[in-house]
């Protein structure tokens, strides 16, 4: 499975757009791109996933590179709610566990 | 629907102890994992089950036991508790051939004095 690089923590202003780089350099043609996060000590929650096309959902939109091997998650309006880690993820229909690394934590501040 | 259910919350262990863990799901998906998650750290998966009656290791198994005991059940069980065994430890699912969408529980504190 291709291996994330994230960088370990970002601020954004409240109101501002966040925008979590994800480097997955060694990303094969059948992995798609997932995006979690992790708010205090909760369980890890699903935002947005795609595979090469950009999406868009009521949370987030993902931004994907045209080479692949980069990925942008953009939360248009960062909220102090979103204060959270960010986990970049990579993977198949065929992969059967996902491999965390440390994520980015994002702080959003008033 | 209750998702992924954790117990319990909390726990403390003396070193030498044994507990299991207990992780149940209502949401009839067939793969079912646990990692654990140590202070400021990301999660690291210890045992996954792909299917009933199926389990595999992960990246860091030594120490643990699981039991797919059904398709709604998993559980990790500490043979022998050590400090190096305190983490925050989460079960998650997953319907495995659809999406790597995967459902996390509320996770387990675990602390071994």
């Amino acid at each position: 499975d291709a291996k994330t690089t994230q960088p370990p923590s970002m601020d954004c202003a409240e109101g501002r757009a966040a925008n979590l780089p994800c480097n997955h350099s060694t990303i094969s043609g059948n992995e798609y791109v997932y995006w979690y996060r992790q708010i205090h000590s909760q369980g890890p929650q699903y935002i947005i996933h795609g595979l090469k096309n950009n999406e868009t959902n009521e949370m987030a939109s993902l931004i994907i590179t045209e080479d692949r091997k980069s990925s942008t998650l953009i939360l248009p309006h960062a909220t102090l709610r979103d204060t959270a880690v960010y986990y970049c993820i990579v993977g198949s229909y065929n992969t059967d566990k996902l491999i965390f690394g440390t994520g980015t934590r994002l702080q959003v501040f008033p | 629907n209750a998702g992924v259910t954790q117990t319990p919350k909390f726990q403390v262990l003396k070193t030498g102890q044994s507990m299991t863990l207990q992780c149940a799901q209502d949401m009839n998906h067939n793969s079912m994992y646990w990692y654990r998650q140590d202070p400021g750290m990301g999660l690291r998966l210890i045992y996954y089950s792909a299917s009933e009656g199926t389990t595999d290791k992960g990246e860091v198994p030594n120490g643990y036991n699981v039991s797919r005991l059904n398709k709604r059940e998993f559980s990790l069980r500490l043979e022998s508790a050590a400090p190096s065994q305190t983490s925050v430890y989460f079960c998650a699912t997953q319907e495995t051939g659809l999406n790597l969408m995967m459902f996390f529980g509320s996770g387990t504190q675990l602390s071994v004095l």
